[in-house]
């Protein structure tokens, strides 16, 4: 089946260490995008990708990093600039908007 | 930019009760519109969208939502509510800006639906 794959679904790090959170997908979409999500806060931007090796800041991209050198991953890192990196991250692809987004399972990142 | 409000953050009813969850939009160009869904402990997944045409869309599980160009304004509606609605509401909105396609979300509803 295709879809979109987040690992690992729990992430434990101390403070001070950059984590990196990866994102698989197997749809052949062009696009890719990273969402944080925090209770009340609802979903928010980090970090999309439209083409491979070309990506664009979202709306609270400080203290995260991306790369996209392959068509399939997406992967982010968390540096140690990000003030309050606890959070739920969402990954997301799609070929075309009018088809919405597909989204992963998420990975649920505990900063102690 | 885009932005999107829900006003609705935590919503409770009983089964068989109808349901409308506000959302409302800035943007005063050409927008999609879509409602997400994210069950306890799943994807989050697509309920509806709308691109043109007829402003009131039928989305999965009963769901429907109507466009109010006017009101900037894209409501859930359900007309009887089961308990495997009890998840998380999420609007969102991708607006035509010439620029790369990206979707602005809500802060979400959390709707708990009682036996």
């Amino acid at each position: 089946d295709g879809g979109i794959t987040q690992s690992p679904k729990y992430l434990f790090r101390k403070e001070g260490q950059n984590v990196t959170l990866s994102c698989e997908q197997n749809l052949n979409h062009d696009a890719m995008y990273w969402y944080r999500q925090d209770p009340g806060q609802g979903l928010r931007l980090i970090y999309y990708s439209q083409i491979v090796n070309d990506f664009q800041k979202g709306d609270i991209a400080e203290g995260y990093s991306v790369s996209r050198e392959k068509k399939e991953s997406f992967p982010l890192t968390v540096t140690s600039a990000q003030k309050n990196p606890t959070a739920f991250y969402l990954c997301a692809s799609t070929r075309d908007s009018f088809y919405g987004y597909t989204f992963g399972s998420g990975t649920r990142l505990t900063v102690v | 930019a885009q932005s999107v409000s829900q006003h609705n953050h935590h919503v409770i009813l009983s089964e068989a009760a109808s349901l409308e969850l506000g959302c409302n939009y800035s943007y005063g160009g050409t927008v999609n519109l879509f409602w997400y869904v994210q069950y306890p402990g799943q994807h989050l997944q697509l309920l509806l969208k709308y691109f043109s045409g007829d402003p009131l869309v039928k989305g999965i599980k009963g769901f429907e939502a109507e466009f109010i160009k006017s009101k900037f304004s894209f409501n859930l509606r359900k007309p009887s509510v089961q308990w495997s609605d009890t998840a998380e509401y999420f609007c969102a909105v991708n607006a035509h800006t010439g620029t790369a396609s990206k979707l602005t979300f809500g802060t979400g509803t959390r709707l708990q639906v009682t036996l």
